[in-house]
Parts: structure tokens; sequence; C-alpha cells
């Protein structure tokens, strides 16, 4: 059972760069999100997406973006990196966007923009 | 964003002893969950709560949903040291679908 999987699993990256943190799920859950994690800071909310060809912003959403094309992909892109997007980024995953909304989380990308 | 206090930010306890930690926000959540991550993965789910008062427990955790559905509390019991890891709460608003996540509780168990 592979749950959710991100790619890649590190990345260094020039500032000015794009990249996309690709996310896939294979549990068919409707919602699906992408987190930052800083150290004191806990997980914030970045994107998310309710079901396929819907999304909405965060808590941070500011110089990132997301795409829902079919239920299981949620690439996040930043489209010219900068220094204060080094973090650690978390896809995650749940059956629907409301009630009873447990989430699951994937083993998370690290990526330092120098 | 909403703001959850997770306390305490890190514990140093003895294997065998018992944990507590608990959550609290200004704003009145109607689910609360709790997660554990261990170094270079992501978080995992050790309970869930939907109502004010609930208890629940998975094995020597156990969780609370506050009466006041503004505050959750996990407690650990017989502390072993595979629960090292860090621990955070999350909170659901009853007006949306966002959760907000504490900002941890980093523990360590001293075999």
């Amino acid at each position: 059972i592979a749950g959710i999987t991100q790619a890649p699993t590190s990345q260094i990256l020039a500032a000015g760069r794009r990249m996309t943190l690709r996310c896939t799920q294979d549990m068919r859950h409707n919602a699906m999100y992408w987190y930052r994690q800083d150290l004191g800071l806990g997980l914030r909310l970045i994107h998310y997406s309710n079901t396929a060809g819907t999304t909405g912003k965060g808590e941070v959403p500011d110089g990132y973006s997301v795409s829902r094309a079919n239920t299981d992909d949620f690439p996040l892109t930043l489209a010219s990196a900068v220094p204060s997007q080094t973090s650690v980024y978390f896809c995650a995953s749940s059956p629907d966007g409301t009630t009873k909304n447990i989430q699951y989380f994937g083993a998370g990308t690290r990526l330092s923009v120098l | 964003g909403q703001q959850l206090n997770q306390s305490p930010q890190s514990m140093f306890i003895q294997e065998g002893e018992d944990v507590s930690m608990n959550c609290t926000s200004s704003s009145i959540f109607n689910t609360w969950l709790w997660y554990k991550q261990e170094p270079g993965e992501g978080p995992v789910l050790l309970i869930a709560l939907y109502k004010a008062g609930e208890l629940t427990s998975n094995g020597r955790l156990t969780a609370q949903f506050g009466i006041t559905r503004k505050d959750s509390f996990l407690n650990i019991s017989a502390s072993i040291p595979s629960d090292v890891g860090i621990y955070f709460c999350a909170g659901q608003l009853i007006a949306g679908n966002q959760f907000y996540f504490g900002t941890g509780t980093s523990l360590t168990v001293i075999p």
C-alpha cells in the first residue's frame, strides 16, 4: 500500500529557479493539502483542494501555486524560489474536506533554496 | 491564522514514566487530532476526537476533547524508548475544513 508519495525527497535549488514538488495518492481521497513545516512554527497550510478541479488558499499561499487536474495528483509549484521557502514540505490527503476529516501525510520533501 | 498553544515544548522523561501534554486555543474546534512525527517522516495519526468530553484510547495513549472545545489533552502511560518523537495536536474549526497545527511537543525517553 503506497498511500501518499512525494517526490523528490530532497532538493537543493538556486534562488529564482522554478520548482514543482510532486504528490500522488492512491487512496482515492477527495481532499489534498500542502503544508510547510518550519522549526518552532509547526505545520502551516499552503494550499488545499477539496476535490479534483478545485483549489483554495491556506494560511501561507504567497509564492506557491497548485493544480488538481485529477483525484490522485496535487503538484505544488514555486514559480521563482526564494531562500525563505527553505522548508520541509508535506502533502496530505483525507477522504473528504469536511467532517471526520482525518488527514494522512506523505514523508515530506526537504527543500533548500540558496 | 489560528493559534494553537501546545505545551510543554519539550520533555525528557525516564522510561516507564507517564507523560501528559496539552493543546489550547482561543477558538472553538469541532475536531481534535493528535499526531506523532519521527525524524525524517511525516506525521502519523494517533487519535481523533469529534465530541466535547470525548475520551479515546489507542494502546497506552489516551486523548480527551476538552469540555470547552478549546483544548485537548494527550497522555502516554508507561513510556518506552520508541515513544520518542514530536507530538502535534491539530484542531478543525466548526466553520471551516482547515486544520490548524500546534508547534509540537518533543518527547525524549531515557532508558
